[in-house]
């Protein structure tokens, strides 16, 4: 079975902060990762995917996330937040090799950003 | 074209009662997925379902849910005498294939009394 973890429920950031969130996942196989965002009042939104290739993949609105095989990890990164940015972030997983097409997601982490 | 598309947005409904929840996918996507997303167990998938293939319902929490997909396209969720512990959102995704993203509705907020 996949599962996701993200450590970081709640982050209070001031506007031009670095934001690291983090993301494992356990899975035996080979995975496509995600990250999508739910702001305030509207649906999920893809920021961005990792399928092969690069694992330091780029989104949009400046996010890129890093897939480091050996740690299961897909942390997700923006050098400067801004407010807009408050939003809750997702991480999930889809497990290739037998886990079927259904995503996993991991809890989601509410980001505040403040100015 | 449009998104993914879902109704109702709202339905408030008593225990006990039968509901039905619509998605309406992507125009030319041949998966279709449904989610729930409730507080405390954050989103966790239901079933899924790619073109003539079997569904796979590994993620229905009973046999009080099923759902169907007619033509290809929409799909309907019911949920037969629902309970309290059913309020939550109900989202629908699809997308073109097996590895491509999912494109996610805008859900439907399920109130049971």
């Amino acid at each position: 079975a996949q599962s996701v973890s993200q450590h970081n429920h709640h982050v209070i950031l001031s506007e031009a902060a670095s934001l690291e969130l983090g993301c494992n996942y356990s899975y035996g196989g080979t995975v496509n990762l995600f990250w999508y965002v739910q702001y305030p009042g509207q649906h999920l939104q893809l920021l961005l995917k990792y399928f092969s290739g690069d694992p330091l993949v780029k989104g949009i609105k400046g996010f890129e996330a890093e897939f480091i095989k050996s740690k299961f990890s897909f942390n997700l990164r923006k050098p400067s937040v801004q407010w807009s940015d408050t939003a809750e972030y997702f991480c999930a997983v889809k497990g290739i090799t037998g886990g079927g097409n259904k995503l996993t997601f991991g809890t989601g982490t509410q980001l505040k950003v403040e100015l | 074209g449009a998104g993914v598309s879902q109704s109702p947005s709202n339905k408030v409904t008593e225990k006990g009662k039968d509901v039905e929840l619509r998605c309406d996918p992507i125009s030319g996507h041949t998966a279709l997925y449904w989610y729930r997303q409730s507080l405390g167990q954050g989103l966790e998938f239901l079933i899924y379902f790619q073109g003539n293939s079997a569904p796979d319902k590994s993620g229905l929490p009973s046999d009080r849910f099923s759902a169907e997909r007619t033509g290809g396209s929409v799909s309907t969720l019911t949920i037969q005498r629902t309970q309290q512990e059913d309020s939550a959102v109900y989202l629908c995704a699809s997308s073109s294939g097996l590895r491509t993203e999912q494109f996610f509705g805008p859900g439907t907020r399920l109130t049971v009394l």
